[in-house]
């Protein structure tokens, strides 16, 4: 079976570094995604990782260790807009079926 | 950009009643998916479609059926609809890998 734990939520200031982390067990493993959410919209892709290490984009990074069942999404100089939900996802047998996590919302304050 | 539409962000409906509702995708994907989001509880798969009039149940098909006539076309439909079925349900579709998820609609049922 597969399982994917994340952190309910998270709290962070305008302008710092946050890491949300994602821990999973998958029988087989064919990468990992984050989504981003904000309230009643629609997930929006974010980054997809296969092989171990940190992939950059721009202000968000994500990191994968496929030994330790572990990933994480690194966002820098955070901005208000991005308080939202964080999905970490696994592919899930065939047909691009995806299994979530439960999401981790992340409130940015001033 | 990949376009995926449903067909109302708001619905109310009374217990009992069929409900519609409808996603539509302009990119010529094969695959397309019906979830539920509820606090707490993630994104949970209700049924996908690979293809016209192929359909397998997600994980909580019970209460739910789906209907694909055309390959961009997926309808849930809820035969006879009860409070637990109170929800925001997104539809997604998926070339390869990474899903695109349409605005959702938040159903509520008296």
């Amino acid at each position: 079976g597969q399982n994917i734990d994340q952190p309910t939520e998270m709290t962070a200031t305008e302008g710092a570094i946050v890491q949300i982390n994602c821990t999973y067990q998958t029988s087989g493993f064919n990468g990992l995604f984050w989504y981003q959410q904000h309230a009643g919209e629609a997930p929006t892709f974010l980054s997809y990782n296969v092989l171990d290490g940190l992939e950059e984009k721009g202000r968000f990074s994500s990191f994968l260790s496929r030994s330790k069942g572990y990933s994480y999404l690194l966002l820098k100089e955070l901005q208000m807009k991005d308080s939202a939900s964080y999905l970490c996802a696994l592919p899930s047998g065939g047909y691009n079926k995806l299994i979530f996590g439960a999401g981790t919302r992340l409130a940015v304050h001033p | 950009d990949v376009k995926v539409t449903q067909s109302s962000r708001y619905l109310v409906k009374r217990t009992g009643e069929k409900v519609f509702l409808e996603c539509v995708q302009d990119m010529d994907h094969e695959n397309m998916f019906w979830y539920r989001q509820d606090p707490g509880l993630g994104l949970r798969l209700i049924y996908f479609s690979y293809d016209v009039k192929m359909k397998e149940k997600g994980d909580i098909p019970e209460g739910y059926s789906v209907s694909r006539e055309k390959k961009e076309r997926f309808s849930l439909i809820l035969e006879s609809a009860s409070t637990n079925q109170t929800s925001m349900y997104l539809c997604a579709s998926s070339p390869r890998g990474t899903q695109y998820f349409g605005p959702g609609t938040r159903l509520t049922v008296l």
